[in-house]
């Protein structure tokens, strides 16, 4: 069974500091992604990476890096955490290819910026 | 203009009943096409995917039009656990990204 981990399940923090989302796959998938989900706003693409320190922007980029040092482990950092990016942060892992390969999420993050 | 766009619902139908979920796509390029269900304050899991010729999943059914860019999901025979959020995703040209729907929420009452 493919198991994607995610280092926190709640996290708080404060604005302005640096805060890292770690995620985990067990499953060799070249590809991560990080989202967040927002009430009434859907999942909403941060990041993804396709292969090792290979990363590309999804929709709302500002204010996140990514890092994809290896193939397991993706992490989402928030430089100086803002309290407009409290949210539930997902991660999520599928194989490479061009068909019907099943992306599978983490359970979540749900971050509190006070 | 979104990728996928779908009814954000709520609906909410007694058990037995039958019910139907659209959803249309903006990219004439997609690729491939989903549906995922999401159960309140869990992540988000694999349903079926839809194929072009229609496919059936047990008491859930997902069809494709490519001409309207359309896609729907019919569920018979509606259960409780049924109960959850109802995700569309299609997969698009670009790095084979996935583009989310907001969801259509369902509720299935006794």
């Amino acid at each position: 069974d493919v198991k994607v981990t995610q280092s926190s399940r709640y996290l708080v923090k404060r604005t302005g500091e640096k805060v890292f989302l770690e995620c985990v796959q067990d499953m060799d998938h070249e590809n991560m992604f990080w989202y967040r989900q927002d009430p009434g706003l859907g999942l909403r693409l941060i990041y993804f990476s396709y292969d090792v320190k290979m990363k590309e922007k999804g929709d709302i980029p500002e204010g996140y890096s990514v890092s994809r040092e290896k193939k397991e482990r993706f992490s989402l950092i928030l430089e100086s955490a803002s309290t407009n990016q409290t949210s539930m942060y997902l991660c999520a892992s599928r194989m490479a290819g061009g068909g019907q390969e099943t992306q599978y999420f983490g359970p979540g993050t749900r971050l509190l910026v006070l | 203009r979104k990728e996928v766009e779908q009814d954000p619902g709520p609906f909410n139908v007694p058990e037995g009943a039958t019910v139907a979920f659209n959803c249309t796509y903006s990219n004439s390029a997609s690729q491939s096409f989903f549906w995922y269900r999401q159960d309140c304050r869990k992540e988000p899991k694999l349903l079926m995917s839809v194929y072009s010729s229609g496919n059936e999943d047990g008491r859930f059914t997902a069809q494709l039009n490519r001409a309207s860019q359309y896609i729907s999901l019919l569920i018979r025979d509606s259960k409780l656990s049924d109960s959850a959020t109802y995700l569309c995703v299609v997969r698009g040209s670009t790095l084979g990204r996935l583009y989310f729907g907001r969801g259509t929420q369902l509720t299935v009452w006794p």
